[in-house]
């Protein structure tokens, strides 16, 4: 079963509104959280790291004021897309690492900005 | 820092045929290779990793892997391919010693099975 899930799986919402996009870990405890954006036909890019009790690093060129990272607990990060765009639109993925040095991944959340 | 290159965007096998996917990296220290397929709307699947100890690692749905490290290379392999195999395919390196450092994609190449 999955190990990591991911809510909404896909959301359509207007300019200029705000979307928040949820990973857990379902088995067990992460401290630290990928976040990560894919264009259509393109690989992912990662936007940000998720630290739980402190604040998430941001891969140059990301906005973290555009992208709101809050690690609230042990087993939820969440991404707020904030005053959201069309060029927002993309399917973000986010990624847990694990004891056994692999990395699960959630399903995606697809975000369409009208 | 750690990067990895996939040289093909697309790779076209018939069904039956052996196939290989390639995959280069570059590191600074000890590699730490993945490599994951993606189906369409879908999340990543893990396949394999290479950490340590055998250069020919064995994964999920009768994928393997070759590291050379005197090639820099780690190319995904399959003795005989399936029309199911068809999916883009990512070869990925962690960047950074510790098992919670993050990981960076390669840009990916799509694997077309004909029946």
């Amino acid at each position: 079963g999955a190990v990591v899930s991911q809510h909404p799986s896909w959301v359509i919402c207007k300019s200029g509104t705000s979307v928040k996009i949820e990973c857990r870990s379902l088995d067990f405890q992460a401290t630290t959280m990928f976040w990560y954006r894919q264009f259509p036909k393109q690989s992912l890019m990662l936007m940000a790291t998720s630290n739980e009790g402190s604040k998430a690093t941001y891969e140059q060129g990301v906005e973290k004021d555009k992208f709101l990272i809050n690690h609230a607990s042990l087993t939820l990060s969440t991404l707020t897309v904030t005053s959201a765009h069309p060029e927002d639109s993309s399917f973000y993925i986010c990624s847990v690492p694990i004891r056994d040095q692999s990395y699960y991944f959630g399903p995606g959340t697809r975000l369409t900005v009208l | 820092a750690q990067s990895v290159a996939q040289p093909e965007d697309q790779v076209n096998v018939a069904e039956g045929n052996p196939l290989t996917v390639k995959c280069t990296y570059s590191v600074s220290g000890n590699p730490y290779l993945f490599w994951y397929v993606q189906y369409p709307n879908r999340g990543l699947q893990f396949l394999l990793k290479y950490i340590t100890g055998d250069n020919l690692v064995k994964g999920s749905y009768g994928f393997e892997a070759e590291f050379n490290k005197s090639q820099t290379s780690f190319h995904l392999k399959k003795p005989s391919a399936l029309v199911s195999d068809s999916a883009l395919y990512f070869c990925a390196v962690r960047d950074g010693g510790s098992s919670a450092s993050k990981i960076i994609f390669g840009s990916g190449t799509r694997l077309s099975i004909r029946p």
